[in-house]
């Protein structure tokens, strides 16, 4: 069965980095896109981009370039998501999910990792 | 501000039926599908609808989806207490060249 399996929970000072990982299983990690989404505490999803996971392209959403950075190893079927030079407002938990781009849904997610940005 | 647009809440009694709406405009609900999720407290989003109306498997024939214009709406049937959750809308948004949700619907089984 297809599984999206994400790191676990992050603690990190403001200024620091921090990589988020999603292993997925159950099919061909090449034939779908991973997307990323936030939810940061008590507020709804917000897209943050997606990775063609057959090319390794990235797309970053508005808001969402210059500190944050999508890579593949898809020799471990593995999406990341790097966040750099943290900030308190980074504070969320971050989803992978794969995306449909036929129907433009999500039809698996991760199980979703929080990064808590904190002194 | 979601460039979608819910209700905040919605509540009804177990047995009963709601609704829920999700507005946009022509960019996004009115040319492209709309897609449900259903987040349980401290769950990841699952999928509820997709392509306006179809329901994955697994998901019980209680959850409907419809869209009309630049409009959609989620419909739940025969209400549990584990329908308690927040409800999304998801579409693709044409003139901005992303995936876009709504704010979220908080619904309450009372």
């Amino acid at each position: 069965q297809v599984q999206l399996v994400q790191s676990g929970s992050e603690l990190k000072k403001p200024g620091a980095s921090v990589k988020v990982s999603c292993k997925a299983s159950g099919y061909t990690f090449s034939s779908y896109a991973i997307n990323w989404v936030r939810q940061a505490p008590g507020q709804g999803l917000e897209w943050m981009g997606w990775i063609n996971t057959n090319t390794g392209n990235p797309t970053y959403a508005q808001g969402f370039t210059g500190r944050f950075v999508f890579s593949l190893d898809s020799s471990v079927s593995t999406a990341y998501l790097q966040i750099s030079s943290l900030k308190a407002e980074d504070t969320a938990v971050y989803y992978c999910g794969r995306f449909l781009g036929s129907g433009k849904y999500f039809d698996h997610w991760g199980q979703g990792t929080l990064v808590t940005v904190s002194s | 501000q979601s460039v979608l647009t819910q209700p905040p809440s919605v509540s009804a009694a177990p047995g009963q039926k709601v609704t829920i709406s999700c507005s946009g405009s022509s960019s996004n609900i009115g040319n492209n599908y709309v897609s449900w999720y259903q987040q349980l407290p401290g769950t990841a989003p699952k999928l509820l609808i997709y392509e306006n109306n179809k329901r994955p498997s697994g998901i019980p024939d209680r959850f409907s989806g419809s869209k009309s214009g630049t409009s959609a709406t989620l419909g739940i049937t025969g209400l549990q207490t584990g329908d308690e959750a927040d409800y999304y809308c998801e579409t693709w948004d044409s003139r901005l060249s992303a995936v876009v949700f709504g704010g979220g619907t908080k619904l309450t089984v009372l």
